[in-house]
């Protein structure tokens, strides 16, 4: 079975800086997607950024961008020029290339903008 | 283009009572999943609708929890006999048929049980 781990539950950040927030998954498939969501305050469940493990080159958006290491089954989220609206909790999360695929999700990490 | 619409935002029960969760997915989109997120936790899988088809209910609790999603409607999430443990946020995402990629959540109903 497909797991996603957080190991950073809480991190925090000053504004404008640069903060990167960790994730690594388990799975025994040689495609599939990976994800990162933003969840505000508001709860509401906000797609930041997509990745395709057959793509090697690492999905970019705006000021988010992702390091994945598919050999180490690694996906990491690089938040550059940190805002206040960027606090939140984010999930990393997996899926797998079916349409019939549940979303695994980590467990989340509470990423905090100090002004 | 309307996204996932769930209904209500905020849903109050009793112990004892049901509760009825709604959800209309994005236009076009034919498979529902139901999420459930417990108080600082993730979100976690409870169960995969096609229309009139349960596909996965691998994470649905095998009593008091049933789902459905009929021809015509909205799919429904129902609790019977809520109790305090079933208090937490429940989240509907929908994806279109023919491929896979992320499925498009919708706000959520947060359910209190009091």
């Amino acid at each position: 079975a497909q797991t996603v781990t957080q190991s950073q539950p809480e991190m925090s950040v000053q504004e404008a800086e640069t903060v990167t927030l960790s994730c690594t998954y388990d799975t025994s498939e040689s495609d599939y997607y990976l994800f990162w969501y933003k969840q505000p305050p508001s709860r509401q469940m906000i797609l930041v950024i997509r990745q395709e493990a057959y793509k090697q080159q690492n999905a970019t958006e705006n000021r988010f961008s992702v390091n994945f290491q598919k050999a180490a089954k690694s996906f990491s989220l690089k938040i550059s020029d940190s805002q206040l609206g960027d606090a939140a909790m984010y999930f990393c999360a997996y899926r797998g290339k079916t349409s019939y695929d549940k979303v695994i999700f980590g467990p989340g990490t509470s990423l905090s903008v100090i002004p | 283009n309307a996204g996932v619409m769930q209904n209500p935002r905020h849903l109050v029960r009793r112990r004892g009572q049901e509760a009825r969760l709604r959800c209309s997915p994005m236009k076009g989109h034919s498979h529902v999943y139901w999420y459930r997120q417990l108080p600082e936790e993730g979100l976690k899988f409870m169960v995969y609708l096609q229309k009139e088809n349960i596909i996965d209910e691998s994470g649905m609790p095998k009593e008091r929890f049933s789902a459905e999603f009929p021809k015509e409607g909205p799919s429904i999430l129902r609790i019977q006999q809520v109790v305090r443990g079933d208090s937490a946020a429940y989240f509907c995402a929908s994806s279109p048929p023919y491929a896979a990629g992320p499925q498009h959540f919708g706000d959520g109903t947060r359910l209190s049980i009091l």
